[in-house]
């Protein structure tokens, strides 16, 4: 079945430095491909889209200059949380469909990180 | 897309079938019945999805009433793997697509 894989896992940054999270479809090619975090006992808050080779479109609410999203290949998705702050703190999933119409959404395993 | 409503949470001994429902009263001609679960600190995982036919598939079955209004997500023999939080999302097919998720039903599964 198609694969969705998210890197890394777990991270824990000091406030103030970017981290970078990477979303790979692994065994399709995903023009589109969505960011979602969650905080505890919550359910997933949609952040943007991520649409290969075009700007990313952001929900209410998200400061993009903050989440920078970049799609630039079918299989590689990356959201950088730029001057992280103890607030950031959350669980990021990524998610991506294939072009078929009716093709369900595939997830990562999510990253959760820590600013300290 | 249309909107879904689900109990917040649910419980089921092992071994007994497992029937989650999902309210989706507003859903449109074109619209899929989507079912995944999140198990905790995972990433939600695609269960199954009908249009107005059941389904049946390895993991679960997917009951779809008539008028489309509602659905039962049904686990046949649940396991203590099976505790998960389910969320159940209508979505068109065609034309842009958002997928928000609303919060699910806490299943858990007893011994």
């Amino acid at each position: 079945g198609a694969v969705v894989s998210q890197h890394p896992s777990r991270v824990i940054c000091k406030s103030g430095t970017s981290v970078k999270i990477e979303c790979r479809s692994l065994d399709f090619q995903a023009t589109t491909m969505f960011w979602y975090r969650q905080f505890p006992k919550q359910s997933l808050m949609l952040m943007a889209t991520s649409n290969e080779g075009s700007k990313a479109t952001y929900e209410q609410g998200v400061e993009k200059d903050k989440f920078l999203i970049n799609h630039a290949s079918l299989t590689l998705s990356t959201l950088t949380v730029t001057s992280a702050h103890p607030e950031d703190s959350s669980f990021y999933i990524c998610s991506a469909n294939k072009a078929q119409n009716n093709s369900p959404l595939h997830f990562g395993n999510g990253t959760r990180l820590t600013v300290t | 897309d249309a909107k879904t409503t689900q109990p917040p949470s649910m419980d089921c001994a092992e071994g007994r079938a497992a029937n989650l429902p999902c309210n989706h009263s507003t859903i449109s001609g074109n619209e899929y019945v989507y079912w995944y679960r999140q198990i905790h600190s995972q990433g939600p995982q695609y269960i199954i999805h009908g249009l107005k036919n059941n389904e049946t598939n390895e993991m679960a079955s997917l009951i779809i009433t008539e008028d489309r209004k509602s659905s039962t997500l049904i686990l046949p023999h649940a396991t203590l793997r099976d505790t998960a939080v389910y969320y159940c999302i209508v979505r068109s097919i065609g034309g842009s697509y958002i997928p928000t998720f609303g919060r699910g039903t806490s299943l858990i599964v007893h011994p």
